[in-house]
C-alpha cells in the first residue's frame, strides 16, 4: 500500500519561530508537492518537487521554503511563521509509472497553530 | 490554465437520497480529472479518476462521475448517500505537472 507520513498531526508554534514540516512517502516517487487548505479556498499549492534537489515554486510560495535531500523526503520550512500561516498542510507524491495519470497520494495533514 | 469550479461549499442530503456534486473544469487540452474525499481530520483519497477511456468512471464507496466533454463537467453521483458519506469532496483537473483543485464541497448527511 501507498504511504505518505507526516511528522506531526498538530502542531503549536509562535510568531517569529522556524518551522519545520516533515513528509516521507514510501513508494520512490519522484515528484512531491506542499499544499495549504484553508476553509472555502480549496488546496493551494506551495512548491513541488520534480526528484531530489529539484523545486518549483508553486500558487503561494511567499514565506515558505523547501528542502529535498533524499528521494523519499520533502521538507516545508517557515522561516519566520506568523498568524497568517496557521492553516492545514498537505503533502502528496505522485506516481509517474505507466497507467496512473499523475495521480497524487496525500499524507494526512498537519494542522499547524502560529499564536 | 486549467481551473476547476465546484458551486455550492455545503450541500445537505438525506440518508438514502441521491448525491450529485458538480465540478466543472477550464482545459484546453483533454484533461484528466479526478474525485478526491476527505474525512474529517485525514489526507485526501483518491475516489475515482477519468482519463480519456471510458467516460462513465465508477470509483470506490458507490460513487461515478461522467466525464461530458460538451458541457466540461464531471459530477459525481452517488444514488443513495450513507451517513458515512459526511466527508469533504474535491474535484482536480491535471495541468501540466500538478493538480489544480476546485473549492470542495462539505456534505452533511441528514438522517
Amino acid at each position: 500500500d501507498v504511504k505518505v507520513t507526516q511528522s506531526s498531526r498538530y502542531l503549536v508554534k509562535r510568531t517569529g519561530e522556524k518551522v519545520f514540516l516533515e513528509c516521507v512517502q514510501d513508494m520512490d516517487h519522484e515528484n512531491m508537492f506542499w499544499y495549504r487548505q484553508d476553509p472555502g479556498l480549496g488546496l493551494r499549492l506551495i512548491y513541488f518537487s520534480y526528484d531530489v534537489k529539484m523545486k518549483e515554486k508553486g500558487d503561494i510560495p511567499e514565506g515558505y521554503s523547501v528542502s529535498r535531500e533524499k528521494k523519499e523526503r520533502f521538507s516545508l520550512i517557515l522561516e519566520s511563521a506568523s498568524t497568517n500561516q496557521t492553516s492545514m498542510y498537505l503533502c502528496a507524491s505522485r506516481d509517474l509509472s505507466g497507467g496512473k495519470h499523475y495521480e497524487q497520494y496525500f499524507g494526512p495533514g498537519t494542522r499547524l497553530t502560529v499564536t | 490554465a486549467q481551473s476547476v469550479t465546484q458551486l455550492g461549499s455545503h450541500v445537505s442530503v438525506s440518508e438514502g437520497a441521491l448525491v450529485l456534486l458538480r465540478c466543472n473544469y477550464s482545459s484546453s487540452v483533454p484533461p484528466y480529472l479526478f474525485w478526491y474525499v476527505q474525512y474529517p481530520n485525514q489526507g485526501l483519497q483518491l475516489l475515482l479518476k477519468y482519463t480519456s477511456a471510458a467516460t462513465l468512471v465508477k470509483g470506490i464507496n458507490g460513487f461515478e462521475a461522467e466525464f461530458k466533454k460538451s458541457e466540461t463537467s464531471f459530477h459525481l453521483t452517488k444514488p443513495s448517500a450513507h451517513m458515512s458519506d459526511a466527508a469533504e469532496y474535491f474535484c482536480a483537473v491535471s495541468e501540466s505537472n500538478r493538480l489544480a483543485f476546485g473549492k470542495g464541497n462539505q456534505v452533511v448527511v441528514i438522517p
